[in-house]
């Protein structure tokens, strides 16, 4: 069992629909991070929240919103999103700094109709 | 700029078999950190190993072992006598101090019974 947790493990939804994936930990990381990985590629940053703050956002478009209600939550908002937006999306968490192992959750596998 | 070179895809091997998987990466700075992750079908990203830039000595985890060796920019992991449960995609990972992670293509490893 992994010691992050992400629901729902699958979701399916409408270009309209508006919807969350979850990620919860409680290992004490102060960091956390949500990633999107397509099929036979390596896992793509999105955000980083640091001390609940958010540390990083690759350009990621505004239809996805993440949100870092605690130190042990994660939310990734989903709302209007494109059929090429189908991924696995990975939520990961790790003590501060960029040097530590980053621990991952087993994902939730989204699908856009 | 950062990169990480995995040039092998996929890599079929009988059980029993020592495998390789081989890493290669281009860095300027003089402190990083490397990592390898393993991804089996379920999803989750497993932390394996973490090694610094001032770290060359070898490890060995029970079957595990890797290779460090910064003259020639690589950091490669042997499986020994390969069981089915190692069939996962192997990642191998760049940081040099920020949350961004330089992962590299992946090797899918298909160990056969």
């Amino acid at each position: 069992d992994t010691e992050v947790t992400q629901t729902p493990k699958h979701l399916v939804m409408g270009m309209t629909n508006k919807k969350s994936l979850k990620c919860e930990q409680h290992m004490g990381h102060r960091a956390m991070y949500w990633y999107k990985q397509k099929a036979k590629k390596p896992p793509e940053l999105m955000f980083v929240y640091s001390y609940e703050k958010l540390s990083i956002n690759e350009s990621v478009p505004s239809r996805f919103s993440p949100e870092c209600p605690n130190s042990s939550l994660l939310n990734l908002h989903l709302h209007a999103l494109q059929p090429e937006d189908s991924a696995l999306y990975l939520c990961a968490s790790s003590f501060p700094g960029g040097f530590q192992p980053q621990h991952f959750g087993d994902g939730t596998r989204l699908s856009i109709l | 700029a950062q990169k990480v070179t995995q040039a092998q895809t996929e890599i079929s091997v009988v059980e029993k078999e020592d495998v390789t998987l081989d890493c290669v990466y281009e860095t300027r700075d003089t402190t990083y950190y490397l990592f390898w992750y393993k991804q089996p079908p379920s999803g989750e990203l497993v932390f394996l190993i973490r090694r610094n830039s001032f770290d060359e000595q070898n490890e060995i985890s029970g079957r595990y072992s890797w290779n460090f060796q910064k003259s020639t920019s690589s950091f490669n992991f042997t499986i020994t006598a390969s069981q089915v449960v190692d069939s996962a995609v192997y990642f191998c990972a760049l940081s040099s101090g920020t949350y961004k992670y330089i992962f590299g293509t992946g090797t899918r490893l298909k160990v056969l019974a």
